[in-house]
């Protein structure tokens, strides 16, 4: 089957850096997905790996490495407005797409 | 384009009693997946619908069941209702491909008591 880590929670400052880290398992997949989400908002998508390497959109960057079964978000100059749930997010085969359990990701002024 | 709808926002129901929630997707997605979330546990996938058909399920019981119509919308049942499905469901509607996103709607927030 297929199974995704990340930790549950992250505290950074205003204007700092934050990575949060996502370790897979699985057999086969097209791509890794990052998707952000506000308390009492749905989740809406932030970035998508199919590579090996960094693509990045504006503060936002992710990053996959298929032979370490390893991804990142790297959110940069933090604004309070981020603090959010972030969830990574595998699209396998069988069109399914499989949810890690999410980092609460807290910025403190 | 108008995004994904969910009906109803919120609901109440009593133990042994069944539901159904309703998703209609974005104009133009054939894909629709139902996930539930509940907290700490992020989101857990219930199935996907394409073109009518079930094209895989996540590992629920029978109690929970799911259809989509010609015009992709999509509807899933909860039968028996317990104390533990209580969660927010949602729904999340895509394009064809193996890499486009989910758009996903506000969600329904049931509560069985």
């Amino acid at each position: 089957g297929q199974s995704l880590e990340q930790p549950s929670e992250v505290t950074a400052v205003e204007g700092a850096i934050v990575q949060i880290n996502c370790t897979y398992q699985t057999s086969g997949f097209y791509g890794l997905s990052w998707y952000q989400q506000h308390d009492g908002g749905a989740p809406t998508f932030l970035s998508y790996n199919a590579l090996d390497g960094l693509e990045e959109t504006g503060r936002f960057s992710s990053f996959l490495s298929r032979s370490d079964s390893y991804g990142y978000l790297l959110l940069q100059e933090l604004q309070m407005k981020d603090s959010a749930s972030y969830f990574c997010a595998l699209r396998g085969g069988g069109f399914k797409t499989i949810f890690g359990a999410g980092t609460r990701l807290f910025v403190k002024a | 384009k108008a995004g994904v709808t969910q009906t109803p926002r919120y609901l109440i129901k009593t133990r042994g009693q069944q539901v159904t929630l309703s998703c209609s997707p974005i104009s133009g997605h054939r894909s629709v997946s139902w996930y539930q979330q509940t907290p700490g546990q992020g989101l857990q996938f219930l199935f996907e619908y394409f073109s009518e058909t079930q094209r895989n399920k996540g590992n629920f019981p029978g109690r929970f069941s799911g259809r989509q119509f010609s015009n992709s919308r999509s509807e899933m049942n909860v039968s028996t209702l317990e104390l533990g499905d209580s969660a927010l469901y949602l729904c999340a509607s895509s394009g064809t491909g193996e890499n486009t996103e989910a758009f996903f709607g506000q969600g329904t927030r049931l509560t069985v008591v």
